[in-house]
Formats: C-alpha cells, structure tokens, sequence
C-alpha cells in the first residue's frame, strides 16, 4: 500500500508563474489536507476536501491560492502568480474519513512534501 | 479557534537521558492529540497519539500523558539514542474536528 505521494517533490518558479502541487492520497483515503510550512515553523492548515468538494479553505489565501480533489486524479494546490513570500514546503495528508477525536481510530498520514523556492 | 503553544523550542540531552515536551492548547473541546517527528528534509511520521478518553498512552520508549483539566500534554522520549535526534510537532483536533493544529516545534538534539 503505497503511502501519500506529492509531486514534484522540489519546484523552482520566477515571480509571476504558476505553481502546480500534486497529491496523491493513500489507497482509500478520500479526505486531503494541505499544511504549508515555512523554515523553523510548524504546519499551518490551508485547506481540506473531500473528493469534488472543498470543506474547508479557511486557512488558504483568498487570493491567488486554489485548491482540488476531482473525482478522478490527484488533488492539486495551485498557486497563481507566485511571490517570493510563497517560497515554503507544502504538505498534503490523507486520512480515510474526515478526522476526528473520541472513539476514532483514524489519523492522518503526510505526503513527503514539496519544496517550492520562488526566484 | 485552537491555539497550540510547544515549548521549549529547543531540547539538547546526553544520550541515555529523558525529554520531555510540553504542549498547550486553548480549545477544551478538542479531543485527538497527536505527535509527529520531522528529520530534515523529511515528511513528519506520526510516532504517537492520543485520545480524550485515555490520559496516559505508552509504546516502547515513547509516552504521552493528557490533562484536559488543564488543558496540556506532553510527550516523553526515555532512554534517548542519537537517532531520535528531530523536530517534534505536537498538534491538537479542535472540536470542529479534521482541522488539526501544530505547535510550532521542538528540536531535540541528542548528544553521543
């Protein structure tokens, strides 16, 4: 059973361009989280979804930032215009069901990540 | 919404001591806490959760205890080996569920 996959796992783009960040779930997982985190911080949310819906973008910025999870295919976090201040590694998780606390047994399990460095 | 704090930020031990972190959390209806260990350029692993039913959990040398009187939890790392050497991210499931917050981190550096 494969584990979370992300591509690419290093991106390099000019101010200006577009960023595209695949994620691939677990086997059977159907819920995607996207975390970015900056150099010496913790993992901030940005957004999460379930196959064809967006939950929750309450961590995303309004602007310029997208996210989805069609019904077939990867999930992808596109960034449009890129600024230096979006340089950051992105994280996606996967976990079979929306996760929660109390009798669950579910956690969420991360993809190795994707390095993006804005020139 | 959650506010997770972490400290200390930094953690240096001999090898063959114990660590301990500490983590807080604001939101009293949250219910699931994990912990995660993230080497350098690597993706954070789970290495031990905890559920609002149970106050201690253990595996191996690894444990976490819960407070939610107090609203705290940390992680203990006993027999400590240069290979636990990391950051370690605690987080917290807020009531809302699915939405987890981290704390910002604490890098243990274990000394040979």
């Amino acid at each position: 059973n494969a584990g979370v996959m992300q591509n690419p796992r290093h991106l390099v783009r000019r101010r200006g361009q577009e960023a595209r960040l695949r994620c691939s779930p677990m086997k059977g997982h159907s819920h995607v989280y996207w975390y970015r985190q900056l150099p010496e911080e913790g993992l901030k949310f940005m957004v999460y979804l379930q196959k064809e819906n967006i939950i929750d973008e309450s961590g995303m910025p309004k602007e310029r930032f997208s996210a989805e999870f069609p019904k077939e295919g990867p999930s992808i976090l596109r960034i449009q215009q890129v600024v230096r201040g979006d340089s950051a590694a992105y994280f996606c998780a996967s976990s079979p069901r929306r996760l929660a606390g109390g009798s669950s047994t579910d956690t969420q399990y991360f993809g190795p990540g994707t390095r993006l460095t804005v020139l | 919404g959650e506010n997770v704090e972490q400290h200390p930020s930094t953690l240096s031990v001999q090898e063959g001591d114990s660590a301990v972190i500490k983590c807080t959390y604001s939101d009293s209806a949250s219910n699931y806490f994990p912990w995660y260990k993230q080497e350098l350029g690597k993706r954070p692993q789970l290495i031990i959760d905890i559920r609002s039913n149970v106050g201690e959990k253990k595996d191996q040398r690894i444990a976490v205890t819960l407070n939610k009187t107090a609203k705290h939890f940390s992680l203990h790392i006993t027999e400590t080996q240069p290979e636990d050497s990391a950051v370690y991210f605690c987080a917290a499931l807020g009531g809302s569920n699915y939405k987890l917050t981290f704390g910002k981190g604490t890098l243990l550096t274990v000394n040979p």
